[in-house]
């Protein structure tokens, strides 16, 4: 069966400090895969979505950058954090095609 | 650019009613996806239905597509504790689901 981890749980890092969460899905090949970040009380906003390895595609200009080293990781870095990169970051993947998406359990990131 | 909205934002009934909440978005779909995330946690695919259904059920959910309104709506019925979480919609846009800000389901006991 497909599962999905997504590590760590939670992080608190200072302002100016690098970043780097991991992302792997298990029992599945050539997956969809996602990062998005749900602010306080809010929705869901993409960071970025990968259909292979090395394609990766950047929704929003910020601070943050993804990465596709193997075909079922993916790794979310920045190299110098900001206060407003605090959220809850959410990993998930889907078969390719119309399909659910699958997430993972998220990590909650306070920059300090 | 694409994205579901949930309608209302927040809903609180007692335990063992019904919960209806309503999705709208923008532009013509094949599928519609609903989830559920309970606090602090991830997302929960809940069902998907596609734009040739009007009507799709799964246990205690019934969900229905009206692609001519661009809505949709989840029932939740003979709710349980457990059922309170938050409740997206999600709308595809190519290749990315685009989610709102839910609505967040409270069952009192």
């Amino acid at each position: 069966s497909q599962t999905i981890h997504q590590w760590p749980a939670t992080l608190v890092q200072p302002v100016g400090s690098p970043l780097s969460l991991e992302c792997t899905v298990e029992g599945t090949s050539n997956p969809n895969l996602y990062w998005y970040r749900q602010a306080a009380g809010r929705g869901l906003q993409l960071l970025f979505y990968s259909v292979g390895i090395g394609q990766i595609s950047s929704e929003v200009p910020q601070n943050l950058s993804a990465s596709r080293p193997q075909d079922r990781q993916f790794i979310l870095s920045s190299k110098k954090l900001l206060l407003s990169d605090s959220g809850f970051y959410l990993c998930a993947w889907s078969a390719y095609g119309d399909g659910g998406y699958t997430f993972g359990s998220g990590t909650r990131l306070t920059v300090v | 650019s694409q994205q579901g909205e949930e309608d209302p934002q927040a809903l609180s009934i007692q335990e063992g009613e019904n919960a209806t909440m309503n999705c709208s978005y923008k532009t013509s779909i094949n599928n519609l996806q609903w989830y559920r995330q309970n606090s602090g946690r991830g997302l929960v695919h809940l069902i998907l239905i596609r734009s040739n259904e009007r009507e799709k059920h799964s246990g205690r959910l019934r969900v229905t597509l009206d692609t001519s309104k661009k809505s949709s709506s989840l029932l939740i019925t003979a709710s349980r504790a457990a059922d309170t979480a938050s409740y997206f919609c999600a709308p595809p846009a190519g290749e990315k689901l685009t989610f709102g800000t839910g609505t967040r389901l409270t069952i009192i006991p």
